[in-house]
């Protein structure tokens, strides 16, 4: 049972450049959240998609927009990237029909984004 | 909205002996759920433990216990028989649930270092 995949692994970009970060579900999974990790802090809720639409979002600029497609796999992009954006970027993916006895996501290995 | 404190920024412990990870928490809400993510050097957040606020009794997982005052409002983490392995960040979490979804919010995270 594959978990949340996400791509790449590693990214370096420049400043004010465009980035596009990808995740894949784990199998049952139809809600996807990403996560910005800042080095030595705890992950910022960014924004969550569910039936391919953004149904929360975090306290990130419109310079973070993402998608969602049919198969739940979904894309963070980020324009004009500034040093500050220099992160982990983790996706994690749940099932909204579990109630009371949800667990919470499944977290994928990340996306570190270096800006320089 | 949902507040977590971690106040140990590292903690150090020696192989086999337990070791307690502290975690604080503040909500208005009556039903919530706490969790605890582990996190090693790949980067991926990896589960461990889950509590919910209606839980009568502290929650186990192997060598993870959850010590739940509720009254207090802690949630520490304890983990037994220590092992090399353990070495990692730690994370306490809460599910804040929102208009058209949720969302974790995490605490600044423990590190923690097994000895030999």
């Amino acid at each position: 049972d594959a978990g949340v995949t996400q791509s790449p692994t590693h990214l370096i970009k420049t400043r004010g450049q465009q980035v596009t970060l990808r995740c894949s579900p784990k199998s049952g999974h139809d809600t996807v959240s990403w996560y910005q990790q800042a080095l030595g802090q705890g992950p910022q809720f960014i924004f969550q998609y569910y039936e391919e639409e953004e149904r929360q979002r975090g306290n990130f600029p419109d310079r973070f927009s993402g998608h969602q497609f049919p198969n739940y796999s979904s894309e963070l992009n980020v324009n004009a990237l500034l040093l500050g954006d220099s992160a982990l970027y983790l996706c994690a993916s749940s099932s909204p029909g579990q109630g009371a006895a949800w667990y919470g996501y499944t977290f994928g290995s990340g996306t570190r984004l270096t800006v320089v | 909205a949902q507040k977590i404190t971690q106040t140990q920024p590292g903690m150090f412990v020696q192989e086999k002996e337990a070791v307690t990870l502290d975690c604080t928490y503040d909500t208005s809400d009556q039903s919530y759920g706490l969790f605890w993510y582990k996190q090693p050097s790949s980067g991926e957040m990896i589960f461990l433990i889950y509590q919910g606020s209606y839980d009568e009794q502290n929650a186990t997982e192997g060598r993870y216990s959850l010590n739940f005052q509720k009254a207090r409002k802690s949630a520490n983490l304890v983990i037994s028989a220590s092992q090399l392995g353990d070495s990692a960040m730690y994370f306490c979490a809460m599910r804040e649930v929102m208009e058209y979804g949720n969302k974790l919010v995490f605490g600044a995270g423990t590190i923690l270092r097994v000895k030999s």
